[in-house]
């Protein structure tokens, strides 16, 4: 059980376009799911906090505009990178948080976006 | 202020035991959580200590002192493929998991 799906998993665009990476979580409900992003050997960076039904809370620092989320249902989030730059290339991961104590997350397996 | 505090990288044998210690200065309490990352992909869970004491899960332990704010985890039997990044991870009083940067593990043969 507990599995989070991510797509797509790798992904290259070009400068300007917007990406759209989904995260399901496919045997579970999660009311809570996360967006992370990791640089090249640094440490998991918390981007927002998306609940369903709700407008996601943002970590200090990152853009609402420029990275939508949209949390819809209680198995789907987005993460919408709009008008990339190649300082957004970088691994994005995506949590949900398990809906029973001690609601650990579970991670999908990451989307690694590049920029060109 | 929050803080999580473990080593940046370790070194150990194929078949020898290693511990990997967390130290934690967070608001709130709900659990301290341990997470394996290969290099290229997302963490995996591993172990979560809410109280005191030494959680044992196979090859690997997790022990807990909320007094001392100290974690660790212990893998025993070392294998090549424990080669990984260790995240320690607390979960504050708003049930948000906050991260260290990870203690990056080298097994040699």
């Amino acid at each position: 059980g507990a599995v989070v799906s991510q797509h797509p998993s790798r992904v290259i665009c070009k400068s300007g376009t917007s990406v759209k990476i989904e995260c399901r979580s496919l045997d579970f409900q999660a009311t809570t799911m996360f967006w992370y992003r990791q640089f090249p050997k640094q440490s998991l960076m918390l981007m927002a906090t998306s609940n369903e039904g709700s407008k996601a809370t943002y970590e200090q620092g990152v853009e609402k505009d420029k990275f939508l989320i949209n949390h819809a249902s209680l198995t789907l989030s987005t993460l919408t990178v709009t008008s990339a730059h190649p300082e957004d290339s970088s691994f994005y991961i995506c949590s949900a948080s398990s809906p029973r104590e001690p609601y650990e997350q579970y991670f999908g397996p990451g989307t690694r976006l590049t920029v060109t | 202020g929050q803080n999580i505090d473990q080593p940046t990288e370790m070194t150990a044998t194929e078949g020898a035991i290693v511990q990997i210690n967390c130290t934690y200065q967070t608001s709130g309490f709900n659990g301290l959580f341990w997470y394996q990352q290969h290099a290229g992909e997302a963490p995996t869970f591993l172990s979560y200590n809410v109280l005191d004491g030494l959680e044992e899960k196979g090859r690997f332990s997790s022990f807990l002192s909320r007094s001392k704010g100290y974690s660790y985890l212990l893998l025993k039997e070392l294998q090549m493929k424990d080669s990984a990044s260790y995240l320690c991870a607390n979960m504050d009083s708003n049930y948000q998991l906050i991260w260290g940067a990870g203690t990056k593990l080298i097994i040699k043969p």
